[in-house]
């Protein structure tokens, strides 16, 4: 399966721990997109990454949510002393490099759930 | 800023009937226009895309939308539904911020489709 991976597909974390989200992107793209789902509402853009570059972070709360997409590995949302607020999908979307003007690419999602 | 509205946020429908969901978008510049269909407890799938060209564009699964500059709209259709059309369809713009060098994607809120034997 070529296309975006995330994991794990189910996250579950009691209040003041910290999650950590994973996404791949499809082969060949270097730009990733995190958006947040929450309950009843639509996707709310986070945070865009190239590798070892944040573009743009205009929708990332300003405490305790951080976002790296290194030069080696997947793109890491972490997301520290966490409340039931941050209950939520969380949805990684991949693209190509600068120039490309089409769709984002989206994975499976991931579901984290704060008790 | 862009943003796009989604004025129902949910559409009832009888199998094999014909189905509108509404968007409309506000922004200043040219943009690009997509409708996605999520599944429960799947991401999300694209339907259809509107970049440049014929104002009518024809998705996957027997959907298209029109494209509408003076009405800021880009409404979608279907003339007869199935059951598994049942889904959230979001309406999602690009912001051309950057220069153009970015897809960031404005959502809308979604409309529930649910399809009724």
């Amino acid at each position: 399966n070529a296309g975006v991976m995330q994991n794990p597909r189910h996250l579950v974390r009691r209040r003041g721990q910290e999650a950590r989200l994973r996404c791949s992107p499809m082969k060949g793209h270097s730009h990733v997109y995190w958006y947040r789902q929450l309950p009843e509402e639509g996707l709310k853009f986070m945070v865009y990454l190239q590798k070892e570059n944040i573009i743009d972070e205009s929708g990332m709360p300003k405490e305790r949510f951080s976002a790296e997409f290194p030069k080696e590995g997947p793109s890491i949302l972490r997301i520290q002393q966490v409340v039931r607020g941050d209950s939520a999908a969380y949805f990684c979307a991949s693209s190509p490099g600068p120039g490309y003007t089409g769709e984002l690419f989206f994975g499976e999602g991931s579901r984290l759930t704060v008790l | 800023a862009q943003s796009v509205t989604q004025l129902d946020s949910q559409v009832p429908v009888f199998e094999e009937a014909p189905v509108e969901l509404r968007c409309n978008y506000s922004s200043s510049v040219s943009v690009y226009l997509f409708w996605y269909v999520q599944y429960p407890n799947q991401g999300l799938q694209l339907l259809l895309k509107y970049l440049s060209g014929s104002t009518l564009v024809k998705g996957i699964n027997g959907f298209e939308a029109e494209f509408n500059k003076s009405q800021t709209s880009f409404h979608l259709r279907k003339p007869s539904v199935h059951i598994s059309d049942t889904a959230e369809y979001f309406c999602a713009v690009s912001d051309p911020g950057y220069g153009g060098a970015t897809n960031k994607l404005i959502f809308g809120t979604g409309t529930l489709l649910a399809v009724q034997p």
